[in-house]
């Protein structure tokens, strides 16, 4: 099992650019692993931002998709997530996660909480 | 995008006593690609069933997943005071986008 980590700002300026990372530590990695972003507005549910692949294949979801960038470095232990033109309706908890087959959501991180303000 | 939508929004029950949770997909859903969780205040979900019905690792045998057309179930048989949580189902799609959840069920004392 890996740990997640994620960390940011915790506060961004309406129009800005989000910036978050994702460590991931322990365990061991898999070819067939696919990391997400996940976010939660306080007291609501949870929103599938996008995935990559531990190959670099990536899907987003459409409604962020113009937005949204994901990647992750060489050695597949940092995913990072940026969101363009944030808005008050991007405040959220951002959590990471490892996506395993049957598609499911294994392993999470503790989420960062993301406030725009300005 | 497939929609899920659970029901009901909030259940209220007392420990010792069984928990029906639902989870209606808007069209077919693989029974594959459907997966339940539980969070707690201040906690990130946790995975209890996947593949409709497969316990995740370390859960108890009082959760239990069945499903039947677009229509899943999350049960709790004996509710233990740790069971008092939100759940979400969620389920993968070839479509995008390829993760939805439902909005949840608040299970409350």
């Amino acid at each position: 099992q890996v740990q997640l980590q994620e960390s940011g700002p915790g506060l961004v300026k309406p129009s800005e650019t989000l910036s978050l990372t994702c460590i991931v530590s322990g365990g061991s990695l898999s070819s067939s692993d696919w990391w997400s972003w996940i976010r939660q507005p306080p007291g609501k549910g949870l929103e599938w931002i996008g995935e990559i692949s531990h190959g670099g294949d990536i899907h987003y979801n459409p409604s962020l998709e113009s937005r949204v960038t994901i990647s992750k470095d060489n050695s597949g232990r940092q995913i990072s997530l940026k969101v363009a033109s944030m808005t008050a309706a991007d405040t959220a908890l951002y959590y990471c996660a490892r996506n395993v087959w049957p598609p499911r959501f294994d392993d999470w991180g503790q989420g960062t909480l993301v406030t725009v303000s300005s | 995008e497939i929609v899920l939508t659970q029901s009901p929004g909030t259940l209220s029950l007392s420990p010792g006593e069984r928990a029906t949770l639902s989870c209606r997909a808007s069209q077919s859903v693989s029974r594959a690609y459907l997966a339940w969780y539980q969070q707690k205040p201040g906690q990130a979900p946790r995975l209890l069933i996947y593949d409709a019905f497969t316990r995740a690792t370390g859960i108890p045998d009082r959760f239990s997943g069945s499903w039947s057309g677009t229509d899943f179930t999350l049960t709790i048989s004996r509710l233990e005071p740790e069971d008092f949580a939100v759940y979400f189902c969620q389920q993968y799609g070839t479509s995008p986008p390829r993760y939805t959840f439902g909005q949840g069920t608040k299970l409350e004392i």
